[in-house]
């Protein structure tokens, strides 16, 4: 099974702030990346997907990157509905694995 | 509009049976491949099965699921399907079904609000 890796594990920030998690795969996924936001009691939302590619109706402010083994989100000025718990996700290969989540919350 | 709707979930003792349904509208349901993924208490996600498009050929389950858990479909209905048998204290989780965006497998775009399935006695 392909792992997935992501730092940091939570971070505080400022709204306003440039926020950047990373995702490492334990092996090469090409682009095959996604990213998801969860809030508290609600499903998963995707955001980017194959690695770079907004989905509609997501906020320019996010961005994706990498391929490969290394994937980065990046949220250029954070606002108060960003904080929430993120994951990236390959589509490589069966089983589809996700990282364990990077809890963004408010400093 | 795409929407996805999990019922089925419960309280069940260990050993017993449950099956999950998603009742699925807004697109062409024969045509995406879906998942079920779960997240238990206050964990990460982790998906559990996958199943083609038209026929649903194609299944896949997870190593902690094999032999237990069985995804099904049925197109006529729109619905997707969990049939989860001998379930365990760590089958406790939240149940989400996920429709596949239609560029391979696992790229979801779309997911339920999920079902809460609790296994104890």
């Amino acid at each position: 099974d392909i792992q997935m890796t992501q730092s940091p594990s939570s971070l505080s920030a400022s709204v306003g702030d440039r926020v950047t998690i990373t995702c490492r795969a334990s092996q090469s996924i090409t682009n095959s990346l996604n990213w998801y936001q969860q809030k508290p009691g609600k499903a998963p939302k995707v955001l980017i997907y194959a690695a770079s590619n907004l989905q509609s109706g997501v906020p320019s402010r996010f961005s994706g990157s990498g391929s490969g083994t290394d994937f980065t989100l990046t949220i250029s000025s954070l606002q108060p509905e960003d904080f929430a718990t993120y994951y990236c996700q390959q589509s490589y290969s069966t089983p589809a694995t996700f990282g364990q989540g990077t809890k963004v919350e408010i400093k | 509009e795409v929407h996805l709707l999990e019922s089925g979930g419960g309280l069940v003792q260990p050993g017993g049976s449950l099956r999950l349904s998603c009742a699925a509208s807004g697109f062409t349901f024969s045509t995406y491949d879906m998942s079920w993924v779960r997240q238990a208490p206050g964990k990460g996600l982790e998906w559990v099965s996958a199943i083609g498009g038209s026929g649903g050929r194609n299944t896949y389950h997870a190593d902690s699921v094999k032999g237990r858990f069985t995804i099904s479909r049925d197109n006529s209905r729109n619905t997707l399907y969990l049939q989860m048998n001998s379930l365990r204290a760590d089958d406790t989780a939240v149940y989400y079904c996920a429709k596949d965006r239609g560029s391979g497998w696992y790229n979801f775009d779309h997911w339920g609000q999920g079902t809460l399935v609790t296994v104890s006695s």
